[in-house]
């Protein structure tokens, strides 16, 4: 199983509600990513997990909550949306989080959300 | 300066066309680096790691120049199934030891009958 899947696919959500990104690898793998694309855009790191431990949070605005429960699963969570937040969410994963690591990421097929 | 820069698109080039694409990053610590394909509205997938001794994967040559940090990609023989968007991709060391892989704008690329 070499697939990294998302839930939901699309999602349209108000500015007052509360939803959450689903991510999911059975790959083993001990790094995961949560990316956002806006369109015409290439994909923006927000977070790195690495070993279940947040590695990296790239000044993201605090109405992005993300979780990981466990190797295998990762979350995000959202409250308070903006429109300007609409775009692709994108998870990755990769095999492992080591400094010397060179192994690529694995990409799901991203959740497109709207916020109205 | 962005820290990785690509050529501007889009490319629209015939069948059977080779192309050339490149890629500079400012980020003299980085370690790894990739092309990906991306086509509209999917996901980036992997199209081939880069060495500094240059790699081949059939019709996709890619080569590193570490000393002048720049990138390229050369698809030879172009197919209408390569037409796409290529992201020059760069893989560094953040703060908390995470890796962290910062992608270049990307360059569209159209083969055409």
């Amino acid at each position: 199983d070499t697939e990294v899947t998302q839930t939901p696919k699309h999602l349209v959500m108000g500015m007052t509600n509360k939803k959450s990104l689903k991510c999911e690898q059975h790959m083993g793998h001990r790094a995961m990513y949560w990316y956002k694309q806006k369109a015409k855009k290439p994909p923006e790191l927000m977070f790195v997990y690495s070993y279940e431990k947040l590695s990296i949070n790239e000044s993201v605005p605090s109405r992005f909550s993300p979780e990981c429960p466990n190797s295998s699963l990762l979350n995000l969570h959202l409250h308070a949306l903006q429109p300007e937040d609409s775009a692709l969410y994108l998870c990755a994963s990769s095999p492992w989080a080591g400094q010397q690591d060179s192994y690529e990421q694995y990409f799901g097929p991203g959740t497109r959300l709207t916020v109205t | 300066r962005k820290e990785v820069e690509q050529d501007p698109g889009p490319f629209n080039v015939p069948e059977g066309a080779t192309v050339a694409f490149n890629c500079t990053y400012s980020n003299s610590a980085s370690q790894s680096f990739f092309w990906y394909r991306q086509d509209c509205r999917k996901e980036p997938k992997l199209l081939m790691s880069v060495y500094s001794s240059g790699n081949e994967d059939g019709r996709f040559t890619a080569q590193l120049n570490r000393a002048s940090q720049y990138i390229s990609l050369l698809i030879r023989d172009s197919k209408l199934s390569d037409s796409a968007t290529y992201l020059c991709v760069v893989k560094s060391v953040g703060p908390g030891g995470g890796n962290k892989l910062t992608f270049g704008t990307g360059t569209q690329l159209k083969v055409e009958l």
